[in-house]
């Protein structure tokens, strides 16, 4: 299995400021995704991550908005900038791990309130 | 948009067994059905995957109909650590990025 840390597990931030979730894997993974989850919502992608290549947004989501970076095999971060209210959700960092039986291992997430 | 369909919500006694259909009707012939469940808000976690045959681990049994259209996740012996959402999956196996939909509240009562 991979064992994802995410860090910060939640935080309170300030509107207008800009936080940086990090994203830190056991195993040299190929791909990294990226999702947010509303309150009371599913799981929405926000992103794919693969290393040395820039990320892909789906619809809805903007680069200028959540920047990601993917420097190697094993870390990814997250940055949600520019923070509204509606940004609080928590954010889950997703990893597939070739082709193993499980699909996708997931991080505990990152709660992200915003005041 | 996700491609499957499940209920919103479902109660389950303690120690029966909890049925939570899918319904998948656009599966295509490479791509497998996959369960997760999520409980408080933590990360996802893997239950159990099929492509056509009937599954079973230690967690679940997976069924699923002959033309791939739908399926069946089985919780034999429900137990109140089973309250969570479940969520059904379509997806190849390899680098295939994973759409999840609304997924069962499934509640077991005592």
């Amino acid at each position: 299995s991979a064992v994802i840390s995410q860090k910060p597990s939640r935080d309170i931030c300030q509107r207008g400021t800009s936080l940086t979730i990090q994203c830190q894997v056991d195993s040299q993974v190929t791909m990294m995704f990226w999702y947010r989850q509303q309150p009371g919502q599913s799981l929405t992608l926000i992103a794919t991550a693969n290393q040395g290549s820039e990320a892909t947004y789906e619809s809805g989501f903007v680069i200028d908005k959540f920047p990601i970076s993917r420097p190697n095999l094993t870390f990814s971060t997250l940055t949600v900038s520019n923070m509204s209210p509606e940004d609080s959700s928590i954010y889950l960092c997703s990893v597939e791990v070739g082709q193993r039986s499980e699909k996708l291992f997931f991080g505990s997430g990152t709660q992200l309130s915003v005041l | 948009d996700a491609k499957t369909t499940q209920p919103p919500s479902m109660d389950c006694a303690e120690g029966r067994a909890a049925n939570l259909p899918c319904n998948h009707s656009t599966i295509s012939g490479n791509e497998y059905v996959y369960w997760y469940r999520q409980i408080h808000s933590q990360g996802p976690q893997y239950i159990i995957h099929g492509l056509k045959n009937n599954e079973t681990n230690e967690m679940a049994s997976l069924i699923i109909t002959e033309d791939r259209k739908s399926s069946t996740l089985i919780l034999p012996h429900a137990t109140l650590r089973d309250t969570a959402v479940y969520y059904c999956i379509v997806s190849g196996t390899s680098y295939d990025k994973v759409i999840f939909g609304p997924g069962t509240s499934l509640s077991v009562i005592p």
